[in-house]
């Protein structure tokens, strides 16, 4: 059962395009949605994170969008760039289950020059 | 850079032998964590520690087992390796963060597994 679904599975965008990738999610116990980045041969790191009580929080060129009613948030990467190119995941925590995050499959993006 | 160390970074072994993932943490943190990444690049949880002497199982089942002895370690093993095995390993550690009151993740570059 997935709890964070994720899409799209790949994304290609050319420089100095948005990019933008959608979760959704059923648990209403979430409170908190980080999104990692992942480059080929390393581990996930944190990029960005949103709690449900504010609509967008922005850093730089990352901006997440929550939709608390929809159940639905996003992350939208603005002026894109090759160094760009990595795994994105989407996330959510649950208090209720010691905290622990559950994630969503993934995006490939692939940002070309 | 990194303050979690994974080893082996790769590792390639026949069927039925015994392997350990070795995992460190130098940051003092009490939460730690086993993700198993498959090639479609989904992350599942495996196993996780909240403390010296705590080990949970994950929400994936895995035939892997985990120790807590020491706050800084958290090695997983597999007692008899098989090819369904073959997968990406990551570990990681948590803090609480002070500003969002959520605990933030630090991975490890992960170790690849292949079993033959």
């Amino acid at each position: 059962q997935q709890q964070v679904k994720q899409s799209p599975q790949s994304l290609i965008v050319q420089k100095g395009g948005i990019s933008i990738i959608n979760c959704a999610y059923e648990n209403t116990a979430f409170d908190y949605f980080p999104w990692y980045q992942q480059f080929p041969g390393k581990g996930p790191a944190l990029l960005i994170a949103i709690r449900p009580d504010v609509s967008e929080k922005k850093e730089g060129r990352f901006t997440i969008s929550f939709n608390k009613s929809a159940k639905q948030f996003s992350l939208h990467i603005m002026d894109s760039q090759p160094g760009d190119s990595a795994t994105y995941f989407c996330a959510a925590r649950s208090g209720n289950q010691g905290g622990k995050l559950i994630f969503g499959q993934g995006t490939e993006l692939s940002v070309k020059p | 850079e990194a303050d979690i160390y994974q080893t082996p970074r790769y590792l390639v072994i026949g069927t039925g032998k015994k392997i350990t993932l070795e995992c460190s943490q130098t940051m003092g943190h009490d939460k730690m964590y086993w993700y198993q990444q498959d090639p479609g690049m989904e992350l599942h949880l495996i196993h996780y520690s909240y403390g010296v002497n705590s080990t949970e199982k994950g929400d994936l089942s895995s035939e892997s087992t985990v120790s807590r002895i020491r706050t800084e370690h958290f090695p997983l093993t597999l007692e008899s390796a098989r090819p369904s095995h073959t997968s990406q390993y990551l570990c990681a550690s948590s803090a609480r963060d002070g500003l969002s009151g959520a605990n933030v993740l630090t991975f490890g570059a992960g170790s690849r597994l292949t079993v033959l």
